[in-house]
């Protein structure tokens, strides 16, 4: 079973519309929690972490599950900029090892 | 401009010729990090460094050396490259101080074909 699993997408969205993401993870020592984006070619950017609160960021919405371990990301009304890999990345307890999912394809249509 | 440079930024090569790929941050991250990025397996990691002198493997540290002599330079070699280490590389740092919600940056990876 892989690490950090993610919805295998790809998703094709429409503008404006309203997407969500999800991801697991198997290693319950977990401690922090990202959601990175990687455009085509390009290197992956850190685009939100995730708190045990949840956290908000504009049209972005990062929530953390803990006990059932499961991480998710809600974007929404969205753009054509939003067309992107989102890679879910689990750090272990020790702070040291980064695991990251396979990532999901997000294509926002006209 | 705070950056992760890498060099070079693609290659081509044969197989069992030595190559070294740099990396090097100005931010005075103490992390730095190697990945691999491969269709439908994602970004996986090879070696990590906590500090200068200290580095250890990740998930996949077979047939690669590193080393971190300087805090800012952490070179990633390939001893004898085989056609299963063709990839793209990226080079990753971040600061261990502070909270466990650490940003990691990015070089803009290279891309190496072993032949």
């Amino acid at each position: 079973r892989k690490e950090v699993e993610q919805d295998p997408g790809p998703f094709n969205v429409p503008e404006g519309a309203t997407v969500a993401f999800n991801c697991t993870y198997s290693n319950s020592a977990s401690q922090s929690f990202f959601w990175y984006r990687q455009d085509c070619r390009k290197e992956p950017k850190l685009l939100m972490s995730v708190y045990s609160s949840g956290n908000e960021d504009g049209r972005f919405t990062a929530q953390l599950n803990r006990a059932s371990q499961y991480i998710s990301l809600l974007i929404r009304d969205s753009k054509l900029s939003d067309s992107a890999t989102y890679l879910c990345v689990v750090n272990d307890d020790y702070g040291q090892n980064f695991v990251f999912g396979p990532g999901t394809r997000l294509s926002v249509l006209p | 401009e705070a950056q992760v440079t890498q060099n070079p930024r693609y290659l081509i090569t044969v197989t069992g010729k030595k190559l070294t790929v740099t990396c090097s941050q100005n931010m005075n991250h103490e992390y730095m990090s190697w990945y691999r990025q491969d269709p439908g397996l994602g970004l996986r990691q090879i070696y990590y460094s906590m500090n200068v002198e200290v580095t250890d493997k990740g998930d996949v540290p077979e047939g690669y050396k590193v080393s971190r002599k300087e805090k800012r330079n952490f070179p990633l070699i390939l001893e004898s490259p085989s056609p299963n280490q063709t990839s793209l590389y990226f080079c990753a740092s971040r600061t261990n101080r502070g909270t466990l919600s650490y940003e990691q940056y990015f070089g803009p990876g290279t891309r190496l074909t072993v032949t």
